[in-house]
């Protein structure tokens, strides 16, 4: 039972490249979001979807697009990396509609360096 | 808006020790709050579930409680272990129509000493 897989595990980026972080998930959940964890922040969430063909902003959405077309996955682009893009990005899904009380499921992440 | 703060940032116990980690957050509208468990180097690992409706959530060894008026949680951990060496979060998910979202708070790192 893989869970919520994320690929790469790690990368290391120069600033101006741009690069798709990678989320699959073999549950079948509706829900799935992206979040970036700093040090002494918190894990803060990017983008969300709450379905195939559905996808709305988190709290940090600039400088990140996300696209929905599958169930399973949910990828991440970073259109022009920046420093401030440095950072360990988790992908997480759910099963359930908004008002539902399930827990969430994370990957290992992806640790992300931008020079 | 909606904030989670988790103190101590850091905790050191002896083996066998009973400990309580706190979450304080600061608007009482929300839908649930979750404990995870989180090693070095790996995702979060979700622990425990409390509805809004329900006052605290067991399993095994931990007890999460909470007061959703005095925007409280408690993580109960007893018999500690090294095993439960890690850093816990918790995450509030607030209620809103349509919103899929926690906030987090920045989580407290627990080490448990043989």
């Amino acid at each position: 039972n893989a869970g919520v897989t994320q690929t790469p595990k790690f990368q290391v980026l120069k600033t101006g490249q741009s690069m798709t972080l990678q989320c699959a998930q073999d549950m079948n959940h509706e829900y799935m979001s992206w979040y970036r964890q700093d040090p002494g922040m918190g894990l803060r969430l990017i983008h969300y979807s709450v379905g195939a063909g559905i996808t709305d902003q988190g709290e940090v959405p600039n400088g990140y697009n996300v696209s929905r077309s599958t169930t399973e996955d949910f990828p991440l682009r970073l259109l022009s990396a920046a420093p401030s893009q440095t950072s360990v990005y988790f992908c997480a899904s759910s099963y359930g509609g908004p008002d539902s009380n399930q827990p969430q499921h994370f990957g290992d992440g992806t640790r992300l360096s931008i020079l | 808006k909606q904030e989670v703060t988790q103190i101590p940032a850091a905790l050191s116990v002896p083996e066998g020790e009973n400990l309580v980690l706190n979450c304080s957050f600061t608007d009482s509208a929300i839908y649930n709050l979750q404990w995870f468990r989180q090693d070095p180097g790996k995702g979060l690992t979700s622990l425990l579930l409390i509805q809004s409706s329900q006052r605290e959530q067991t399993s095994g060894r931990l007890n999460a409680s909470l007061d959703k008026s005095s925007g409280r949680s408690t993580l109960y951990i007893a018999a500690s272990q090294p095993g439960d060496s890690a850093t816990y979060l918790c995450a509030v998910r607030p209620l809103g129509k349509g919103t899929y979202k926690y906030i987090f708070g920045t989580g407290t790192r627990l080490k448990v000493l043989a």
